[in-house]
């Protein structure tokens, strides 16, 4: 099996840091990806990991362990706008499964 | 400018009618997808295109139909057959048939069958 699985939400404030874990069963998998989602809204890409090892792209960084199963999504210096639905994806050949997502509220 | 459309934004239908959803792209992606989000859950496949003139089901694919006449367009009907049809309905497109490095979706339907 394939599943995904992600803490359902997590609060923070503002200017803190937040890390978003993700765990799956190893088979299958050939990348990791993670999505931002606010509400209503449709996903835009945040990042993708093929091999082990972190990503850094500005505020966020992306981790992955394939022989663990886990990944994390790091979010620093975190602002209002930050706050949305975080989804982990699996990639098996041409498909992405995704994680319920991780609604993350940031308060001031 | 280069992206996904999917029309209309809201759509409202009356139980037993089918309904198509568009989605076009203009980013000369092979791969498309077709993806159905319930409140508070994920994203689930219903029918993904690799090729023009060719398509596969997905993981909840019963109740839904769908055609890739045009590399560019990749309309999802949803019949009476589909017992919750109520649902934000996502359509995304990635550059070759692996599927990455990344989907791009469109704005998505939110349909409501009263």
């Amino acid at each position: 099996g394939q599943n995904i699985d992600q803490p359902t939400e997590m609060t923070a404030t503002e200017g803190a840091i937040v890390q978003i874990n993700c765990t799956y069963q190893t088979s299958g998998f050939n990348g990791l990806f993670w999505y931002q989602q606010h509400a209503g809204e449709a996903p835009t890409f945040l990042s993708y990991n093929v091999l082990d090892g972190l990503e850094e792209k500005g505020r966020f960084s992306s981790f992955l362990s394939r022989s663990k199963g886990y990944s994390y999504l790091l979010l620093k210096e975190l602002q209002m706008k930050d706050s949305a639905s975080y989804l982990c994806a699996g990639r098996r050949g041409g498909k992405l499964q995704f994680g319920a997502g991780t609604q993350v509220v940031v308060t001031p | 400018d280069g992206g996904i459309t999917q029309s209309p934004k809201y759509l409202f239908r009356k139980e037993g009618q089918n309904v198509t959803l568009s989605c076009e792209q203009n980013l000369n992606h092979d791969a498309m997808y077709w993806y159905r989000q319930d409140p508070g859950q994920g994203l689930r496949l219903i029918y993904y295109s690799q090729i023009v003139n060719d398509f596969q089901k997905g993981d909840i694919a019963e109740g839904y139909s769908v055609s890739r006449e045009k590399k560019e367009s990749f309309p999802l009907t949803v019949t009476s057959a589909q017992k919750n049809p109520t649902a934000f309905y996502l359509c995304a497109s990635s550059i070759d048939r692996g599927g990455g490095p990344e989907q791009f979706f469109g704005p998505g339907t939110r349909l409501t069958v009263l």
